[in-house]
C-alpha cells in the first residue's frame, strides 16, 4: 500500500541552525513528491515539489529537497532557520489509483525555532 | 487566478447536531475536489474526492458524507455529529489532468464537537 512516513513528530533547532526534516514513501511507481507547509491555523502551502529530472529541487522561502530512489526519500533541507519558519511541515506523495489523482500526506513534522 | 473558499473557519457543535461545511473554487473548470481532515498528531487523512458533479468516492468508513451539487461547490455533511468528528477539515482542488501537479487547500475549518 503506499503510505508516506515522516519520522521526526517535532523538531526543534536554533535560529540560524541547519535543518533536515525526513521524508520516506513507499510506492510502486514513478513518485510525485511534495512539500506543504502549514502556519498554525492556517491552510498548506507548496513549498516545493519533484517530478523529474534534477533530484535536487529549489523551492520556496530558501527551502531545498533531494529525492533518493534508492532510499524512498525525500528530505527537506534548509541552511540557516529563521524563526519565522516555525510551523508544521507536511510530505506528501501524488499518484494516480482507482482513476483519479489524489496526494498522500505524511503524519507532518511541527518545527519549531529557539532564538 | 483560481482561488478556493472555505467556510466557516470556525465552528462548535453539539455531538448529535448535523453539520454542513461548504467549500467553493473559483477560476477554474471541472477541478478534481478533495475534502481532508487534519487530526493532531495523525497528518492529513482524505476523507473524499470529486471527479465531478455527483460523483463522490469516499477513502474511509465515517459518520461523515459529501456531495457536490455544483462544478466548483463541495460539501461536507453530517446527519448526527460525534465527538470523534472533531478536527481540522481542510477541502483542496487539483487540476483533473494526469499527472496531479498540485493540489490547492483552503484555509480550513476547526471543527470542535462537544
Amino acid at each position: 500500500a503506499q503510505s508516506v512516513t515522516q519520522p521526526d513528530i517535532h523538531i526543534t533547532v536554533s535560529e540560524g541552525a541547519s535543518l533536515e526534516l525526513r521524508c520516506n514513501y513507499s510506492y510502486g511507481a514513478t513518485p510525485y513528491l511534495f512539500w506543504y507547509v502549514q502556519s498554525p491555523g492556517q491552510g498548506l502551502q507548496l513549498l516545493l515539489k519533484y517530478f523529474s529530472g534534477d533530484t535536487l529541487v529549489q523551492g520556496i522561502k530558501g527551502f531545498e529537497a533531494e529525492f533518493k530512489r534508492s532510499q524512498s526519500s525525500f528530505n527537506l533541507r534548509k541552511p540557516s532557520v529563521h524563526w519565522s519558519d516555525a510551523a508544521e511541515y507536511f510530505c506528501a506523495v501524488g499518484m494516480f489509483s482507482g482513476g483519479y489523482n489524489k496526494l498522500i500526506f505524511g503524519a507532518g513534522t511541527r518545527l519549531a525555532v529557539h532564538p | 487566478s483560481q482561488t478556493i473558499h472555505q467556510w466557516p473557519a470556525t465552528l462548535v457543535q453539539p455531538v448529535g447536531s448535523p453539520l454542513s461545511l461548504e467549500c467553493t473554487v473559483e477560476g477554474t473548470s471541472n477541478p478534481n475536489l478533495y475534502w481532508y481532515r487534519q487530526a493532531a498528531g495523525r497528518g492529513l487523512q482524505l476523507l473524499f474526492y470529486s471527479v465531478g458533479i455527483g460523483q463522490i468516492s469516499s477513502e474511509v468508513p465515517q459518520n461523515l458524507s459529501a456531495s457536490r451539487p455544483q462544478d466548483r461547490q463541495f460539501i461536507l455533511s453530517s446527519k448526527k455529529l460525534l465527538l470523534s468528528d472533531s478536527g481540522f477539515y481542510l477541502c483542496a482542488w487539483s487540476s483533473n489532468r494526469t499527472p496531479l501537479t498540485e493540489a490547492f487547500f483552503g484555509q480550513g475549518t476547526r471543527l470542535t464537537v462537544v
